[in-house]
C-alpha cells in the first residue's frame, strides 16, 4: 500500500529537549516536505527536498531542521522545541509538482511543548 | 503574505445543499489549483484539481470553477452529503521546472448537517 509514515503520532515534550519526527514514505517519490497546521493559519511549510541531500526552507523554517540522506526518509528536528512549536505536524511527498502531481500526506504528528 | 485567500473560514449546509468554498490568489504564475479535504485526524488527501486552461472540472458531485482573469476559483459540492463534513484547503502551485511549492489556503470547515 502506498503510504506516508509519521512516527510519532503523538508527542509531548518539554522546552529545550531535542526531538526528531520521523517520516518515511514507499512510493520511491523525489518531493517531500514538512507542513504545520494550526488552527486559523492552515497548511505552512517548513522544509522541503526535491531529492538526496537537496533540501530548501519553506515559509516557516526558523527552529526546525531537516535532513534527506535517503530518498525515502525526510525526518523533521526541533533541537530546542518552544511551546510556540506546538502543533499538528504533516509530512507530505509527490513524484514532483513540475507535473502538478497528487501529493500524499502522513496521518500527522500532533506535538505539544510545555 | 497570503498569496491564496480561502473563504469562508467555516460552512454549515443541510443535507442535499450546494455547499461553496471560495479562493483567490495573486501570484499570476500560478498554473495548477488542487483541492485538499482532511477528516479530524487525518492527513489532507487530493480530492480534485484543475490547470488554468479549462473554466470547470467537475468529478462526480463535486466542480471546480475557475476564472483566470478574477484570479478566482472555487468547490462546489452538490447534494452535499454528512459524509462530506471535512476541512477543505485550496491550494496553488506553479508547474515550471524547480516549482516545488504548494500554497495553501487557510481552510474551511465544512459541516453537513442532516
Amino acid at each position: 500500500e502506498a503510504q506516508v509514515t509519521q512516527n510519532p503520532r503523538y508527542l509531548i515534550t518539554v522546552t529545550g529537549k531535542k526531538l526528531t519526527v520521523t517520516c518515511s514514505q514507499n512510493m520511491n517519490h523525489e518531493y517531500m516536505s514538512w507542513y504545520r497546521q494550526d488552527p486559523g493559519l492552515g497548511l505552512r511549510q517548513i522544509y522541503y527536498s526535491m531529492n538526496v541531500e537537496v533540501t530548501d526552507k519553506g515559509d516557516v523554517p526558523e527552529g526546525y531542521k531537516v535532513s534527506r540522506k535517503e530518498k525515502r526518509n525526510f525526518p523533521l528536528i526541533l533541537e530546542s522545541p518552544s511551546p510556540n512549536q506546538t502543533s499538528l505536524y504533516f509530512c507530505a511527498s509527490s513524484q514532483g509538482l513540475s507535473r502538478g502531481t497528487e501529493a500524499f500526506f502522513g496521518q500527522g504528528t500532533r506535538l505539544t511543548v510545555v | 503574505q497570503q498569496q491564496v485567500k480561502q473563504s469562508p473560514q467555516s460552512l454549515i449546509v443541510q443535507k442535499g445543499g450546494i455547499s461553496i468554498i471560495n479562493c483567490a490568489y495573486e501570484n499570476t504564475a500560478f498554473d495548477y489549483f488542487p483541492w485538499y479535504q482532511q477528516f479530524p485526524g487525518k492527513g489532507p488527501a487530493l480530492l480534485i484539481a484543475i490547470r488554468p486552461d479549462v473554466s470547470e472540472k467537475k468529478e462526480g458531485r463535486f466542480t471546480i470553477s475557475f476564472n483566470k482573469s478574477a484570479k478566482q476559483f472555487s468547490l462546489h459540492i452538490m447534494d452535499s452529503q454528512p459524509g462530506d463534513s471535512a476541512t477543505y484547503f485550496c491550494a496553488a502551485s506553479t508547474t515550471g521546472a524547480g516549482s516545488y511549492q504548494l500554497t495553501f489556503g487557510k481552510g474551511t470547515k465544512l459541516s453537513v448537517i442532516p
